[in-house]
């Protein structure tokens, strides 16, 4: 069966470390992956989006990199700092499927401490 | 300067009723989506809509229907409401990869 899996369901880190978050995917053939930020009580944020052909993109303290042999994405953010403390979900795009159907993981949330 | 919008923010009602929560988005983008949000903030997609195709997720009950009268317009009617049917509902858009959310619409059945 079809699977994507977020490594924790919440990872708590010291500010100033990097956090490092895993979205693994099972029976998929992703076209492309993207990362999106959820605060409490509100919609996703879109962040960051990486192709089948690429091995990494950055945007500042974000970086993402893609494994198409471990169907794997890492997600980074160097320099943690509290308000970056929120849910990270991943979401993949099939390359069969419609061009703009992303499919989700169910998230980590994040908590950077003081 | 709202760029996806929902309403009503909050929703509850009783089993059986019929309700509809109403989408806009003033980014000009040519697509439009319905997702829910179950108690264990697993985001699925219901639908996506532009003008030449709609494509319905296999797993949504024939209950929920999108309903869009321009471009800029996707409502989501819900009839006879199930308490499973109790999550948070985004409605985003897109024109090129990245989709922009609205804020939710949390709805409750009783």
């Amino acid at each position: 069966s079809q699977k994507i899996e977020q490594n924790s369901e919440a990872l708590n880190i010291q500010e100033g470390k990097t956090a490092t978050l895993t979205c693994n995917y099972t029976n998929y053939s992703p076209a492309y992956l993207q990362w999106y930020r959820q605060d409490p009580g509100r919609g996703p944020v879109f962040l960051l989006l990486i192709r089948e052909n690429e091995k990494e993109k950055r945007k500042e303290r974000l970086k993402v990199t893609f494994d198409t042999t471990l169907k794997q994405s890492l997600f980074h953010i160097t320099a943690s700092q509290p308000a970056d403390s929120a849910t990270y979900l991943c979401a993949l795009v099939e390359s069969s499927g419609s061009a703009r159907q992303l499919t989700f993981g169910s998230g980590t949330q994040l908590t950077v401490l003081p | 300067d709202t760029a996806v919008s929902q309403t009503p923010k909050y929703l509850v009602t009783q089993m059986g009723n019929d309700k509809s929560i109403k989408c806009e988005q003033n980014l000009g983008h040519d697509t439009m989506y319905w997702y829910k949000q179950d108690s264990k903030k697993f985001l699925k997609i219901m639908f996506s809509y532009n003008n030449k195709e709609l494509i319905i997720n296999e797993t949504v009950p024939n209950r929920f229907s999108p309903k869009s009268p321009d471009k800029a317009h996707l409502n989501l009617h819900i009839n006879s409401l199930e308490l499973g049917d109790s999550a948070v509902y985004f409605c985003a858009s897109s024109t090129h990869y990245e989709q922009y959310f609205g804020p939710g619409t949390r709805l409750t059945v009783t």
